[in-house]
């Protein structure tokens, strides 16, 4: 019963180097999405995907971006990465049937930009 | 001024104690309330969840919601080691996923044996 699986669980960067967060779910869930969590910052909402083959911006989209891979699969790409982007990244789906907003999450990644 | 506040902590209790955890918000119009629990290094999971005002209960824990004065809290009775975690609420005006969701800053907990 994987859930909401997040890889890599850790990552340092140099200022300037890419990279792609994956995230794949198996709960058939329609929308998903990407959050970062920063002390006394809380969850902030970076992208997510309503459905298979949209994605819109959350409320710091700024230096990343996104793709709906499949249903399953939805990534998150830094591709010049900043200082300002080390946080923990955590990937979440739901339903969205109209019904709740039970959101679950992966395991995070937590990225550190040097 | 944050659209949800929420204390920090630590909050520091001894095992068995009653624990009230608590939200305020800004927004009247936010209808549905969640608390999510959030281990180290893991992601949050829901914990509770309830619509509009009242009360919910779902056995040591009871989720209130005093709209009139824009505060949730979350009681945890005989509060147990295992409870030691961070706790966040979340809420939203409509339904319809987490890109509607506003989450607090999270509360620490600390249940001593």
């Amino acid at each position: 019963n994987a859930g909401v699986t997040q890889t890599p669980k850790f990552q340092v960067l140099k200022t300037g180097q890419s990279m792609t967060l994956q995230c794949a779910q198996d709960m058939n869930h329609n929308s998903m999405y990407w959050y970062r969590q920063d002390p006394g910052m809380g969850l902030r909402l970076i992208y997510y995907s309503a459905s298979e083959g949209t994605t819109d911006k959350g409320e710091v989209p700024n230096g990343y971006n996104v793709s709906r891979l499949n249903k399953r699969e939805f990534s998150l790409r830094l591709e010049s990465a900043a200082p300002s982007q080390t946080s923990v990244y955590f990937c979440a789906s739901s339903r969205t049937d109209g019904t709740d907003e039970k959101l679950f999450f992966g395991s995070g990644t937590q990225l550190s930009v040097l | 001024q944050k659209e949800v506040e929420q204390d920090p902590g630590p909050l520091s209790v001894p095992e068995g104690a009653i624990v009230s955890l608590n939200c305020t918000y800004s927004n009247s119009a936010f209808q549905y309330f969640m608390w999510y629990r959030q281990y180290s290094r893991k992601g949050p999971e829901l914990l509770m969840y309830t619509y509009s005002s009242g009360n919910k209960e779902d056995g040591r824990f009871t989720a209130q919601v005093d709209k009139s004065s824009k505060y949730i809290s979350l009681f945890i009775r005989d509060s147990q080691p295992s409870d030691s975690a961070t706790y966040l609420c979340a809420m939203s005006r409509i339904t319809g996923g987490g890109n509607k969701l506003t989450f607090g800053t999270g509360t620490q907990l600390k249940v001593e044996l």
